[in-house]
């Protein structure tokens, strides 16, 4: 079956560092890939996404490219800052299977400090 | 405003005292589900719908019930809670089921059962 494996956390960094968050992930059919952050207290909202080999997904800062070849959808920023800190889900979308359950990652841990 | 609301946001209850979490969407989405959130498991998807009077198990639905009986509500139904579904809980919906939609999640219902 469908399966995404992210890097465990917590990844700590100071503000301004660069960040990269692993996602691999296995799928039948062609998926479409997310990243979901979770800030404390409150529900999963979309970061970016991409629906198709190549693309990229950009948003505040953030991004992440799908790559067929690899398997991957790593996430990057150039400059975290202390409000990104917060839980991110790597998760797929799969067309292909005969039932449609998206499949989330175990989450990875951000925790920025000043 | 666009959101999906969920009651209540806690709660802490006793075994086999049957509970019901509301779930409740205001963008005419088709699609609904429900999610639990465990430390070191990420998100596990307990039931899912696909439009009125239409409901189907997801990863995890033993031990809950669904009804979908309006399409902007999906209720979660513990019939008879047990302690291994402490757990924090959520609601989504998205536009359908097609593999590039959004979710859109609740804030959460941490649910505690002694």
């Amino acid at each position: 079956g469908d399966s995404v494996t992210q890097m465990e956390g917590p990844v700590t960094l100071s503000e301004e560092a660069f960040l990269t968050i692993n996602c691999t992930y296995t799928a039948t059919g062609y998926p479409s890939l997310f990243w979901y952050v979770q800030y404390p207290g409150e529900g999963l909202q979309l970061l970016l996404k991409a629906t198709k080999a190549d693309d990229k997904g950009s948003n505040k800062g953030f991004e992440a490219t799908y790559r067929k070849e690899t398997t991957s959808f790593h996430l990057e920023k150039g400059s975290v800052q202390v409000s990104d800190s917060a839980v991110y889900f790597c998760a797929l979308s799969d067309k292909g299977g005969g039932s449609y359950i998206p499949t989330f990652g175990r989450g990875t841990s951000l925790i920025v400090h000043p | 405003e666009a959101q999906v609301t969920q009651n209540p946001r806690y709660l802490i209850t006793v075994t086999g005292k049957k509970l019901t979490v509301t779930c409740s969407q205001n963008m005419n989405h088709e699609y609904m589900s429900w999610y639990r959130q465990d430390p070191g498991l990420g998100l596990r998807q307990i039931y899912y719908s696909m439009n009125v009077e239409v409901t189907d198990k997801g990863d995890v639905p033993e031990g809950y019930k669904v009804s979908r009986k309006e399409k902007r509500n999906f209720p979660l139904i513990l019939e008879s809670p047990s302690p291994n579904q402490t757990s924090l809980y959520f609601c989504a919906s998205s536009f359908s089921r097609g593999s590039a939609d959004t979710q859109y999640f609740g804030p959460g219902t941490r649910l505690t059962v002694l």
